[in-house]
């Protein structure tokens, strides 16, 4: 199976917003409203960020949100910070019971 | 709190094995499935599979399929992944993570392995 495709990079201004997309197929993000976003920090293990398409983990900012449209999933970043600089990785169940990552985005805050 | 402690860092020849070890603390141990990602250098992350910690069923990613064996202690509330048979492109750092349907929250620390004559 291929990795789910994200842009390699994203970037912002401090206050503005940004939305990452996270494109798959009907047997894994088109199929399933079991998607997750993970913000990972350099030298760090991945934090989760976003389940079930649009769920936030409790303590996670409401500035982070997550939708879907067909085989599509979409992170966005309201009133980006410094502290948002990151990776982030989408993930997706698949028919196969397994798991798919992305290959992740770099977000740059400018 | 919810915490997953993995074991250290690990530098082995090709050919080799080796077993990382993920100690669970601050939930019921047989709740929840764990699972393995891993990271290449500089690369993205990579799925290899979940254990489920109630029963020992596992489903491993193809890639790694024939090469992993995940298993788990529950008198410890351990789970352990061994992979067989590496290579170099097996450098890696290795992550447990406590697993939900498809989502992977908290992670452990995670582990460097080395694979390198």
């Amino acid at each position: 199976q291929s990795a789910l495709t994200q842009p390699a990079s994203v970037s912002g201004s401090p206050g503005q917003s940004i939305t990452i997309s996270c494109t798959g197929t009907s047997s894994d993000i088109g199929g399933y409203n079991y998607v997750s976003w993970y913000q990972q920090h350099p030298g760090k293990a991945p934090k989760l960020m976003i389940y079930d398409v649009t769920n936030r983990p409790s303590g996670v900012s409401n500035r982070f949100s997550g939708s879907k449209s067909g085989n599509t999933a979409s992170l966005t970043i309201s009133g980006l910070q410094a502290e948002d600089e990151a990776d982030y990785y989408c993930s997706s169940y698949t028919s196969s019971s397994t798991v798919l990552f992305g290959g992740g985005t770099k977000l740059t805050v400018l | 709190q919810v915490q997953l402690v993995q074991s250290g860092a690990e530098v082995k020849k090709p050919g080799a094995s080796v077993k990382v070890s993920c100690k669970a603390s601050g939930y019921t141990f047989t709740s929840y499935d764990i699972s393995w990602v891993r990271q290449a250098p500089g690369q993205g992350l990579e799925w290899m599979g979940w254990i489920s910690a109630y029963n020992g069923n596992t489903n491993y990613a193809q890639k790694v399929q024939g090469r992993v064996t995940m298993t788990t202690d529950t008198s410890t509330s351990t789970a352990y992944m061994d992979l067989r048979s590496l290579r170099s492109d097996d450098t890696a750092v290795y992550y447990c993570a406590r697993a939900g349907v498809a989502d992977f929250d908290p992670w452990g620390q995670g582990t460097l392995v080395t694979v390198s004559s």
